[in-house]
């Protein structure tokens, strides 16, 4: 079967750093995504890793390690607003996005 | 993402009832999918369509049913609502990268 892991909740001190984890088995690889979802909102897109190696955005960085199975979130800086879901995701073979269940981050003063 | 809509918003109904979710979107993707989302699990993929000929199933599609009725437009309908289909709806279209509609939240009583 196809499997997403994530790390259920987190918490971290306003200022710090903080990285998400997330493992995968699927069904072919073509991508995984992160998306950041808050409380009764909709998901929204903050990267994409086709290939191995690190991407920056801003404060957000994310890592891929194909051979491992592996990816994670890198937040800096964190605010307060960053106190949210993250959804990792990956694309199978069939250009399905399976999903996982979402880590909360809550992010204290 | 303010160029996908879903109506209604919020909708309450009774066991039993037919229920009719909407999702129109402005962006000129082929690709538009539902999901589900409830409490502390991730997306559930409902169906999905590659375009207005191409309908097909995702991994929990029983009790559900959908329309493509143009690019622009794929209603999700619920025939005989039941408690257990309580949850938060999306609708997402897609290239590359999936842009979530607001989403729907259904309480079935």
């Amino acid at each position: 079967g196809q499997n997403i892991d994530q790390p259920t909740e987190m918490t971290a001190t306003e200022g710090a750093i903080v990285q998400i984890n997330c493992t995968y088995q699927t069904s072919g690889f073509n991508g995984l995504f992160w998306y950041q979802q808050h409380a009764g909102e909709a998901p929204t897109f903050l990267s994409y890793n086709v290939l191995d190696g690190l991407e920056e955005k801003g404060r957000f960085s994310s890592f891929l390690s194909r051979s491992k199975g592996y990816s994670y979130l890198l937040l800096k800086e964190l605010q307060m607003k960053d106190s949210a879901s993250y959804l990792c995701a990956v694309l199978d073979s069939n250009y399905q996005l399976i999903w996982g269940a979402g880590t909360k981050l809550i992010i204290k003063p | 993402d303010a160029d996908v809509t879903q109506t209604p918003r919020n909708r309450i109904t009774k066991t039993g009832k037919r229920i009719m979710l909407e999702c129109s979107q402005t962006k000129g993707h082929d690709r538009m999918y539902w999901y589900r989302q409830d409490p502390g699990l991730g997306l559930q993929l409902i169906y999905y369509s590659f375009d207005v000929k191409d309908i097909n199933k995702g991994e929990i599609s029983d009790g559900y049913s959908v329309s493509r009725q143009a690019q622009a437009k794929f209603s999700l309908s619920l025939e005989s609502a039941i408690p257990n289909q309580t949850a938060l709806y999306f609708c997402a279209p897609e290239r590359n990268e999936q842009f979530f509609g607001p989403g729907t939240r259904l309480t079935v009583l």
